[in-house]
């Protein structure tokens, strides 16, 4: 039983490029989110998908898109990187709403 | 508009003396809290949480109380430990008209110190 996976744990990207971030729970939840991570700010939700097959945005939405590919699989693709997505992206999932996420270990991102 | 607030930064205790970390939340149909401890290099991971009809949540040493009529919640750690040395963050239901879906809001992140 893993829990939460990403994929990579480290990227550096040049402005511009594109890339996409993997995330798969196998806790059978209903729920996933994509988060950033950036000093001071605490965490930030980027994307969420209530239940398969459904995605709506969160707080900081703009530059990303997600794709919630089956129950397990959640991706997030920045299109076109750009130095203010330097940060460290955390996948969560849930049962469902108002329970507690459980946590990937993170992405680090760097665009240059 | 950062509905969810730690304002202490950081924090540094001895062990085996009381932690405190606090949080201030603005949006007064919040009904369930949460902390969540994060190490470096590792996601967060849940700590405890307290609904709004309970004033205190209790787990081993982790204490969560939370005062509606000033909407403010805290954290005791008693008694604490190096190992407790960490961000702690408070996190609530995200809620935008409607239901949440399980998404939350967090505070800042407080770091926690403790010295042996």
């Amino acid at each position: 039983n893993a829990g939460v996976t990403q994929t990579p744990k480290f990227q550096v990207l040049k402005t511009g490029q594109s890339m996409t971030l993997q995330c798969a729970q196998d806790m059978n939840h209903n729920s996933m989110y994509w988060y950033r991570q950036d000093p001071g700010m605490g965490l930030r939700l980027i994307y969420y998908s209530a239940s398969e097959g459904t995605t709506d945005k969160g707080e900081v939405p703009n530059g990303y898109n997600v794709s919630r590919l089956n129950k397990r699989e959640f991706s997030l693709r920045l299109e076109s990187a750009a130095p203010s997505q330097t940060s460290v992206y955390f996948c969560a999932s849930s049962v469902s709403r108002g329970n507690e996420q459980f946590f990937g270990p993170g992405t680090r991102l760097t665009v240059l | 508009d950062q509905q969810v607030k730690q304002n202490s930064p950081s924090l540094s205790v001895q062990e085996g003396r009381i932690s405190i970390l606090n949080c201030d939340y603005t949006n007064s149909m919040f009904d369930y809290f949460l902390w969540y401890k994060k190490y470096p290099a590792e996601g967060p991971t849940f700590l405890i949480s307290i609904s709004s009809i309970k004033d205190k949540n209790e787990d081993g040493r982790f204490t969560v109380f939370l005062n509606k009529s000033a909407k403010h919640l805290s954290l005791h750690i008693v008694p604490s430990q190096p190992g407790d040395s960490a961000v702690y963050f408070c996190a609530a239901p995200f809620w935008a008209g409607g239901t949440s879906y399980g998404k939350l809001t967090f505070g800042q992140g407080t770091i926690l110190t403790v010295h042996p």
